[in-house]
């Protein structure tokens, strides 16, 4: 079946710009999270959706952040006003709900900032 | 200090090598620990789940969580080149759907 459909793959963009990154979770998934990956820092957490709500948005690193789930499907992150720091892969995954349910991850949207 | 602590190698081996890879944690409430395995340019997959102490084997991957020193293991027996990744241990404290904590990741590379 399908996994985890992240878009775009690859994204540049210049200081300053906004950008939307969109997650489409495997069909069923309750579960939705958000992760940034940059060289040599691991897997950051940033945000985590259970169904259209989030009840943990600890991760975000600035207000500059945000993100949102519609009809308990699809996610958008958004970055406004980009800067060089946010230069990572943003890693998005699904899951049911439950313990012994196991993460689903995308292959991620790689974002340059120039 | 990090929640989760991981040798980020880059570790080295010959095929037929038997691997080792561990992490140490800081919070003792954590129960639940896994291994994902991470290939380049790809999302990370789950390789192994265990939950408090003990061992846990799979095929030629057997992980070990020792919860009275904080420390995790992951065994690779006869490693082949596919085998060639990043592994990422993570691990959270409860049954719900928090967010894992993850380490760093180990880049293995296994040669031919």
């Amino acid at each position: 079946g399908a996994g985890v459909s992240q878009s775009p793959s690859n994204k540049v963009t210049e200081k300053g710009k906004d950008v939307e990154l969109r997650c489409d979770p495997i069909s069923g998934h309750t579960a939705l999270y958000w992760y940034r990956q940059s060289l040599g820092q691991g897997l950051e957490f940033l945000i985590y959706f259970q169904g259209n709500s989030a009840p943990d948005k600890s991760g975000l690193p600035s207000d500059r952040f945000s993100a949102e789930r519609t009809g308990g499907s699809v996610s958008t992150l958004t970055i406004q006003r980009t800067q060089q720091e946010d230069s990572a892969v943003y890693l998005c995954a699904s899951s049911l709900p439950g313990y012994n349910s196991p993460l689903h991850f995308g292959n991620g949207t790689r974002l340059t900032v120039t | 200090q990090k929640e989760v602590e991981q040798d980020p190698g880059p570790l080295s081996v010959p095929e037929g090598a038997i691997v080792s890879l561990n992490c140490t944690y800081s919070n003792s409430a954590f129960q639940y620990f896994m291994w994902y395995r991470q290939y380049s340019r790809k999302g990370p997959e789950l390789l192994m789940y265990t939950y408090s102490s003990g061992n846990k084997e799979d095929g030629r991957f057997t992980a070990q969580v020792d919860k009275s020193s904080k420390y995790i293991s992951l065994f690779i027996r006869d490693s082949q080149p596919s085998d060639s990744a990043t592994y990422l241990c993570a691990m959270n404290w409860n049954s719900g759907n928090t967010p894992l904590v993850f380490g760093k990741g180990t880049r293995l590379s296994v040669i031919a």
